[in-house]
């Protein structure tokens, strides 16, 4: 059974520090890696989508990495905002149709 | 309007009445989900639709039930639920095997009193 797992579960930084949120899953076998933002009482935005046959994807500000074989994902923040502020969702696509999440690691970017 | 819409935003229900979420999405997906998100827990798969017939059925208790008319819309039909049901539910839609990613709606917030 697949299990996302992130690290850290919150964190709190100044404005314009740089930051890495991880993921780590246990199932190496997946289709893709989703990383989603989530505002409180909301529904999930998505920030990358990495196939499982790539190593990284850049947004912007944002930059996720993959490595699949030992089921660790990066999610990397440049020159952090307060709208960055956010809970941020690591999702594995386990098997056909199968979204798999991890618990999240809540933001907080004080200006 | 595009992407995956959810109403309504916010649903006050007591445990002896019937009502219905929906979802409607316009991105061409074949496939839709329900996930329900409690506080503190990961997002819990519910159901999965792929071209209108539901593929999967994740243990979820019989007071929910989900109906797919089409592949653009999808609904969850709620009755005698109870207060330990209140949370966010969200639907979701992608296409096909997965490989362009789920997109979701922005979730309609449950409270069972």
């Amino acid at each position: 059974k697949q299990e996302v797992t992130q690290i850290p579960a919150a964190l709190s930084v100044p404005e314009g520090e740089n930051l890495v949120l991880n993921c780590s899953f246990t199932d190496s076998a997946i289709y893709n890696l989703q990383w989603f933002r989530q505002d409180p009482g909301k529904g999930l935005t998505s920030l990358l989508l990495i196939q499982s046959s790539q190593r990284e994807q850049t947004s912007g500000r944002l930059n996720a990495s993959l490595d699949k074989s030992s089921g660790r994902s990066t999610l990397y923040i440049a020159a952090s905002q307060p709208g960055d502020s956010a809970t941020y969702l690591c999702a594995v696509s386990s098997g056909f149709q199968k979204l798999v999440f991890g618990t999240g690691t809540r933001l907080l970017v004080s200006p | 309007e595009t992407g995956v819409t959810q109403t309504p935003r916010h649903l006050v229900m007591g445990m002896t009445n019937k009502k219905s979420l929906k979802c409607e999405q316009h991105l061409g997906h074949n496939a839709m989900y329900w996930y329900k998100q409690s506080a503190k827990k990961p997002l819990e798969l519910m159901f999965v639709y792929s071209l209108e017939e539901r593929v999967e059925n994740n243990s979820v208790p019989s007071r929910f039930s989900p109906e797919c008319p089409n592949s653009s819309h999808l609904f969850l039909h709620l009755h005698t639920l109870q207060p330990e049901d209140s949370a966010l539910y969200l639907c979701a839609s992608s296409q096909g095997s997965s490989l362009g990613g789920y997109t979701f709606g922005s979730g309609t917030r449950l409270t069972v009193v």
